[in-house]
């Protein structure tokens, strides 16, 4: 079974210019999650997807961050424009279910490694 | 806010020893808890989970222990390897209706040969 793949694998931008990161998720997820994940801390959740629609994007810098999964499966997730305090790895995971029901296990992509200078 | 969060942030052991990784979490609530592992240069990794209605739970070589009253949780890994060496995340699942983790700080985990 494939893994979740996301790209580009590095990215280095200068603060102010725009970027967009890619998410295809393992086949049949219907969930859909993306982290950020500052060095040497543990992820924090951005936005939630289920199937093409938002369940939770709380933490979301909304005024610089968008997400979308506009068929409910690939997601893309961009940042205009970039600050120095984007620099981070920007996850993604997918998972069966939301979990109405129970917890499923969330499978995670390698990240993509955002450097803002 | 609520969060999770950990002892120690590093932790070397010698290969073949026993290793105990803690996590205290705060959210009273939570009903869910993962350990996920990280190597460099790849996401988390699922590795143990356990629910609030049990105590202990056991893997391959590993064990997860979850005491509520204190809210502590551990990950005990037997006959430590090398390929162990990563940091490891607690992880918190505090919402009933949903998927949705919070995670710790993360400890890293040296193996000596």
């Amino acid at each position: 079974e494939a893994g979740v793949a996301q790209s580009p694998r590095y990215k280095i931008i200068e603060k102010r210019q725009s970027v967009a990161f890619w998410c295809n998720p393992i086949s049949g997820h219907a969930t859909l999650y993306w982290y950020q994940q500052i060095l040497g801390q543990g992820p924090k959740l951005l936005i939630q997807f289920q199937n093409n629609g938002v369940v939770d994007d709380s933490q979301l810098p909304k005024d610089r961050f968008s997400a979308e999964r506009l068929k409910g499966v690939d997601s893309t997730l961009k940042i205009q424009p970039a600050k120095l305090e984007d620099s981070a790895v920007y996850l993604c995971a997918s998972s069966l279910e939301r979990g109405l029901a129970g917890i499923y296990e969330q499978y995670f992509g390698p990240g993509t490694r955002l450097t803002v200078t | 806010g609520e969060s999770v969060g950990l002892h120690l942030p590093t932790l070397s052991v010698q290969e073949g020893d026993n290793s105990i990784i803690n996590c205290a979490y705060s959210n009273s609530a939570s009903d869910y808890f993962i350990w996920y592992k990280q190597e460099s240069g790849k996401g988390p990794q699922f590795i143990i989970d356990i629910r609030s209605n049990m105590d202990k739970r056991q893997g391959q070589r590993v064990t997860v222990l979850l005491n509520k009253t204190v809210k502590h949780l551990s990950l005990q890994i037997a006959a430590t390897q090398p390929g162990d060496s990563a940091v490891y995340f607690c992880a918190e699942n505090g919402d009933n209706a949903g998927n949705m983790l919070t995670f710790g700080g993360g400890t890293r985990l040296m193996v000596k040969p």
